[in-house]
């Protein structure tokens, strides 16, 4: 049974580009969620998808935009990217009430 | 809002036993978690504590007090491969499972 994966492992962008991240759930799990993780921190929560909808939203700017397709799997874009979002990207996944979430092993981007 | 506080670094011996506290404000709450994270690993899952108590699992224990706002997590045995991040997180209380993390405590298990 395969946990969560997330594509690519590693990116490095430049400034005003755009970036695409992607995300597999672990099986049966249909409720992904998005966190930044800044060196020497904790994971911020972004947003969580659900039903192919944004159900929640952390405090980030509206260039942080996701989407969630037929099969649970999820993207997050950013839009004019900006040196402070150089960060580990990491996707977690949960089931229905499920209290445990399983972290996928993240995407670390790299804004120069 | 939610603000949540630990300590910064803990260092203990192998085969001891280490109490990381967390003391945490939410305009509202419905668990509380821990996720250990190795350095350039993801977030595992070790426990979650919905009501007042104690829960055990193996040499894991997390505690949990909702009237003063304040959870720890116990290590018992400690093994050198305990070394790492521990940080604790609050489920708000929309139920709606997204966490919000505190900044996580460095554990350094010295032989």
């Amino acid at each position: 049974d395969a946990g969560v994966t997330q594509s690519p492992t590693h990116l490095i962008k430049t400034r005003g580009q755009q970036v695409t991240l992607r995300c597999s759930p672990k099986s049966g799990h249909d409720t992904v969620s998005w966190y930044q993780q800044a060196l020497g921190q904790g994971p911020q929560f972004i947003f969580q998808y659900y039903e192919e909808e944004e159900r929640q939203r952390g405090n980030f700017p509206d260039r942080f935009s996701g989407h969630q397709f037929p099969n649970y799997s999820s993207e997050l874009n950013v839009n004019a990217l900006l040196l402070g979002d150089s960060a580990l990207y990491l996707c977690a996944s949960s089931g229905v009430a499920g209290n445990e979430q399983f972290f996928g092993p993240g995407t670390r981007l790299t804004v120069l | 809002g939610q603000s949540l506080e630990q300590p910064s670094e803990v260092t203990a011996v192998e085969g001891a036993i280490v109490q990381i506290n967390c003391t945490y404000q939410t305009s509202g709450f419905y668990g509380l978690s821990w996720y250990q994270q190795h350095d350039g690993g993801a977030p595992t899952f070790l426990s979650y504590n919905a009501l007042d108590g104690l829960e055990e699992t193996g040499r894991f224990s997390s505690f949990l007090s909702r009237s003063d706002s304040y959870g720890y997590l116990l290590l018992q045995e400690l093994q050198m491969k305990d070394s790492a991040s521990y940080f604790c997180a609050v489920r708000d209380q929309t139920g709606a499972n997204n966490l919000f993390f505190g900044t996580g405590t460095r554990l350094t298990v010295i032989p």
